[in-house]
Order: structure tokens, then sequence, then C-alpha cells
């Protein structure tokens, strides 16, 4: 069963606005890892974040965990066309370790040129 | 190209038939998953490899279907009896033996049964 739900299912913005995305899970966990893929093809890891931490950043992406609210959140700044794409958030167990992840079902992110 | 690669990449069979999908890992990773991804869906977790043992399976994971690392390093998938239900996309992914690592994926294998 899908561990998180993405929120919102499908979002459309202009070049160069910024794009948020956010993610719940259910249980508790290691670590949240963001993925993108693009239409029909594998998954490409982003981010990474631990469940001790708050806050990271990777050039145009921001990540913030909340786990009192079991939540994340996707920040894409200065959006470019080729970050049209599905995102994903996937998660770990506690208490499986980083034997298997759990995704979410995904936002689908389009950038208007 | 040192990526996770996978084959075949699309498969069309009819509803009944055996199919055998292969992964081939990132050389130096120990673990090997496999998932399965529907239209509209997140992926699934169906199973994982450390090395050539299995050690977890989904119950997503019917006795219909079968996965294998004999040596460690490639693995393969096989569904029996295939169902249109079984249709999807199947995805290998690989990782590093140790902390926390994130997962590298391979383009997939779409299949459709008929």
């Amino acid at each position: 069963s899908q561990q998180g739900e993405e929120d919102p299912q499908a979002l459309s913005i202009q070049e160069g606005e910024n794009a948020t995305m956010n993610c719940s899970y259910k249980t508790s966990i290691n670590n949240l890892q963001w993925y993108r893929q693009n239409s029909g093809r594998g998954l490409v890891h982003l981010i990474l974040i631990r469940s001790n931490e708050r806050e990271k950043h990777s050039g145009r992406l921001r990540v913030t965990l909340d786990t009192s609210k079991k939540s994340s959140s996707l920040l894409i700044t200065a959006s470019r066309a080729a970050d049209t794409a599905s995102y994903f958030c996937a998660t770990d167990e506690m208490d499986f370790g980083n034997e298997k992840l759990t995704f979410g079902t995904g936002t689908r992110l389009t950038i208007i040129p | 190209d040192t990526g996770v690669s996978q084959n075949p990449r699309h498969k069309i069979t009819k509803r009944g038939q055996n199919v055998t999908f292969r992964c081939d890992p990132i050389s130096e990773h120990n673990r090997l998953y496999w998932y399965r991804q529907t239209l509209g869906q997140g992926p699934e977790f169906l199973t994982y490899f450390q090395n050539e043992a299995q050690l977890e399976k989904s119950r997503l994971l019917s006795d219909r279907f079968s996965a294998e690392r004999p040596k460690g390093s490639f693995s393969t998938l096989e569904i029996q009896r295939t169902e249109q239900g079984d249709s999807a996309m199947y995805l290998c992914a690989s990782s590093p033996l140790g902390q926390i690592y994130e997962q590298y994926f391979g383009p997939g294998t779409r299949l459709t049964v008929t």
C-alpha cells in the first residue's frame, strides 16, 4: 500500500515560478527522499533528508521535514521546462531501515514555457 | 553507461504466458530491489536482495512471481501464468550496502498482458 500522499496531485505553473509540493506519510521513518520521474522512464533521486533534519537544500531544491506532522515539502525555485515530471516522496520505515522504500502517489508538475 | 539496466524495455504477452525480466545493477552495489508501478501511481515494493539472498518479499508478490539473483550480480523476475492485472512497469533499483543511500533505478520493463 502507498505510505505517502502527495499534494497536489497535479500542478501547472509558468516557467520561472516556484513550485511547491507536499507529502504526508503514516509511520515513523529513518529518512525521506524525493525522486523525479520523467514520462514513462525510471526514477532519479533528487534529495534525501534524515529524520533528525528539518531542512535541506540542493541547488534549486529545498526540502523541509516535520516529523511531528509526518509531512515534508519540496520547493523547486525558478522552474524550468525541464522540471516537467512527476515527483514522488519515498520513506523507509524506522523498524526496517533502508531495505525498501514506500512511495507516495506523486505530484505531476507541468512547467509552461 | 554504468547505470542500472533492464531488459527487455517492453514486453507484450498473452494472458497465461510466462515472462522473465532481467536487471543488471550497478556493479559494486550489493542490494537490488524490484518495484512495480501502475499508471498514475507510485512504485510499490516487491522484493529485495542483499547479494544473492532474498531478504524480504511483499505480500504483493504472489506465488506466480519469483525472483532470483543467483550470483549476487544480475537478477531475474519471472511471472508465471500472467494475468491482465500484471500489466505494469517493473522497476529495478540497486544501492550500496551501508547506512543510508538513495536507490538507483533502471528505466523499467513495461509489461502489457493482452
